[in-house]
């Protein structure tokens, strides 16, 4: 969805660098999400985020941190990279709507690979 | 601690077959079921979802099944088209609010 924006699209590291991954959105959407995808193992909830002052871990936020800088920016960041964070990386946003469910709308990927 | 459980991991189905990928959770608080499809270089996008009030739900070939007793749904495609050919993953959260659990994904083949 080009609303929603990843920079790099690909990024090769070694092992202990410290990497930033971007995301942008203009959906207008006040939740933003960070997912690793491995293969087989799906998608996976690394950080959320509510609104800008709002950030919650995931299932598997060891070894990242996340910076939500505006409405439309989320960047997460991996401090010191380990091979076992290679995999691909979605960004998500969704709107709030109280009382009821809301779709996801995914960015197209970061493929990170650590040496 | 996968809290949706997708089978089969993969599928391979001839075009005009029925595509089925089944899902299991266990959280009763759990009241929102979507499907996402994801083609290859893309993120994944919405496809069709339902909520436990129906047990079913059907948007052209796509069907959602929901059996909340057995804490089951599942997806059909039907007439399927190697244009299905794509990872399909089932979700389940409760209402606004929280965040999505995901299955681990089945990735499916609609060959010619």
């Amino acid at each position: 969805d080009a609303d929603v924006t990843q920079t790099p699209r690909n990024r090769i590291t070694k092992t202990g660098k410290r990497i930033m991954l971007e995301c942008s959105q203009t959906k207008g959407h006040d939740r933003m999400y960070w997912y690793r995808q491995d293969p087989g193992l799906g998608l996976r909830l690394i950080y959320y985020s509510f609104d800008v002052k709002d950030i919650n871990k995931g299932e598997i936020s060891d070894g990242y941190s996340v910076s939500r800088q505006a409405q439309a920016k989320f960047s997460l960041s991996l401090e010191s990279a380990i091979p076992n964070q290679t995999a691909l990386y979605f960004c998500a946003t969704s709107e709030e709507r109280t009382g009821r469910a809301e779709t996801q709308y995914f960015g197209p990927g970061t493929r990170l690979l650590v040496l | 601690q996968q809290q949706v459980k997708q089978s089969p991991q993969s599928l391979i189905v001839q075009k005009g077959g029925i595509s089925i990928i089944n899902c299991a959770y266990e959280n009763t608080a759990f009241d929102y079921f979507p499907w996402y499809q994801q083609f290859p270089g893309k993120g994944p996008a919405l496809l069709i979802a339902i909520r436990p009030d129906v047990s079913e739900k059907k948007e052209g070939r796509f069907t959602i099944s929901f059996n909340k007793s057995a804490k089951q749904f599942s997806l059909h495609i039907m007439d399927s088209q190697p244009g299905d050919s794509a990872t399909y993953f089932c979700a389940a959260s409760r209402n606004s609010g929280y965040a999505l659990n995901f299955g681990k994904g089945t990735s499916l083949l609609v060959t010619p």
